[in-house]
């Protein structure tokens, strides 16, 4: 599994959009690009992922650069809600039954 | 998102006592997971599941066993609880086939005095 290196913390303020980095410059063509959050206490959360193509849900859009070392999650329009520790996650396709493999993450703090 | 629930949400125990967590899905899916999660760590699976009676461990599972004898419950097992087994401890289930779409439990809070 590639390294991924992000910020320890962020801030933003609300209403704004929130671009959070990853470095992922060892990744490997059949490599994924994983992106989780978590709020305080609870499970983290799916937010989206891609392999190279940008990519968007009704979370937010991951933007993957053309020779996929490094990535950026975006949230388009923050909220207090948004303050979660986010997680940016290199890995295979998930064919195999083995887990993902976190990091530290980057604590986004949403500010009033 | 598949039902996944943890149980218990808290647990204090003693130490050198066996503990218990239990995990269970409303769906059929194949693949579940234990992670603890420590300040300073973060997420380390402990073992993981790929079917009934299947089971591996993961990057930290000595001290700790699993059972999957149903599709729908993945039981974790401290033989004899220490105090660094004191942790938050997540569930989850691979609920997108083909890929590392994750849908985790709430936690179970263990401590272990």
């Amino acid at each position: 599994d590639a390294k991924t290196t992000q910020p320890p913390s962020m801030d933003c303020a609300e209403g704004r959009a929130a671009n959070l980095p990853c470095n992922h410059s060892t990744i490997s063509g059949n490599e994924y690009v994983y992106w989780y959050r978590q709020i305080h206490s609870q499970g983290p959360q799916y937010i989206i992922h891609g392999l190279k193509n940008n990519e968007t849900n009704e979370m937010a859009s991951l933007i993957i650069t053309e020779d996929r070392k490094s990535s950026t999650l975006i949230l388009p329009h923050a909220t207090l809600r948004d303050t979660a520790v986010y997680y940016c996650i290199a890995q295979g396709s998930g064919g195999g039954a083995d887990g993902l493999t976190f990091g530290k993450g980057t604590h986004l703090i949403i500010q009033p | 998102d598949a039902g996944i629930t943890q149980s218990p949400r808290h647990k204090v125990t003693e130490t050198g006592t066996p503990v218990t967590l239990r995990c269970h899905q409303t769906e059929n899916h194949r693949y579940m997971y234990w992670y603890r999660q420590d300040p300073g760590h973060g997420l380390r699976l402990i073992h993981y599941s790929y079917g009934v009676k299947d089971t591996d461990k993961g990057e930290v599972s000595d001290g700790y066993s699993v059972s999957r004898s149903k599709t729908e419950d993945f039981l974790l097992t401290l033989e004899s609880a220490t105090s660094s087994q004191t942790s938050v401890y997540f569930c989850a289930i691979r609920d997108r086939e083909g890929s590392y779409g994750y849908t985790f439990g709430s936690g179970t809070r263990l401590t272990v005095v």
